[in-house]
């Protein structure tokens, strides 16, 4: 089956660095999405990965590695405004997207 | 750029009434929209996939006679759900995916539409 596994809650100081982690399993692949959803809004889209590597933007990176079925976004210089859930979405061989639960994002003072 | 917008934002409405959420792509042409819900602290779940001019494809266990899906145009879709019941109160969001639009297959969301079904 396809899946998607990523932790249910992490917690962080503002200023600090955050990885999150994903791994997924899928019927064929077609890129790896990150996106950020804050309370009561809808996703917006931060990142895509189809190629193994880091891929940086801004404060925000992702990498990915396509043989081990893993993904991680690495968040820097933390700001309070950077708590939210973020979700990790692969996208099978049909190109629907297979989302993650989403990791919710605590950052403290 | 990658803009897309949904109407309303809000809706409250009584039992047995139906309720139409527009999605609209405002500057580019989305050759596929996709609608989803989602209920308090629970991930998006997908409900259909339409494509400009053809059936919507539902997912299993979504009515598509409850969730009716038009897409008529390449820049708006719409979904009505008839005679809504408490129990379809949730966060619907649309989602829009173009060609030549940010990286390949990347879908856009809408803001949401927040229904509540007295």
């Amino acid at each position: 089956g396809q899946n998607i596994d990523q932790p249910t809650e992490m917690t962080a100081t503002e200023g600090a660095i955050v990885q999150i982690n994903c791994t997924y399993q899928t019927s064929g692949f077609n890129g790896l999405f990150w996106y950020q959803q804050h309370a009561g809004e809808a996703p917006t889209f931060l990142s895509y990965n189809v190629l193994d590597g880091l891929e940086e933007k801004g404060r925000f990176s992702s990498f990915l590695s396509r043989s081990k079925g893993y993904s991680y976004l690495l968040l820097k210089e933390l700001q309070m405004k950077d708590s939210a859930s973020y979700l990790c979405a692969a996208m099978d061989s049909n190109y629907q997207l297979i989302w993650g639960a989403g990791t919710k994002l605590i950052i403290k003072p | 750029g990658a803009v897309v917008s949904q109407h309303p934002s809000r809706v409250i409405c009584k039992s047995g009434t139906s309720v139409k959420i527009e999605c609209r792509s405002l500057d580019f042409q989305a050759t596929t929209m996709f609608w989803y819900r989602q209920f308090p602290k629970q991930s998006l779940m997908l409900m259909a996939t339409s494509n400009e001019g053809s059936k919507a494809t539902y997912e299993q266990g979504v009515e598509k006679d409850k969730f009716l899906i038009n897409h008529a145009s390449l820049t708006l879709s719409t979904l009505t759900v008839t005679s809504a019941h408490p129990e379809d109160s949730s966060f619907y969001i649309c989602s829009a995916r173009g060609l030549g639009v940010g990286p390949q297959e990347t879908q856009y969301f809408g803001p949401g539409t927040r229904l509540l079904v007295l």
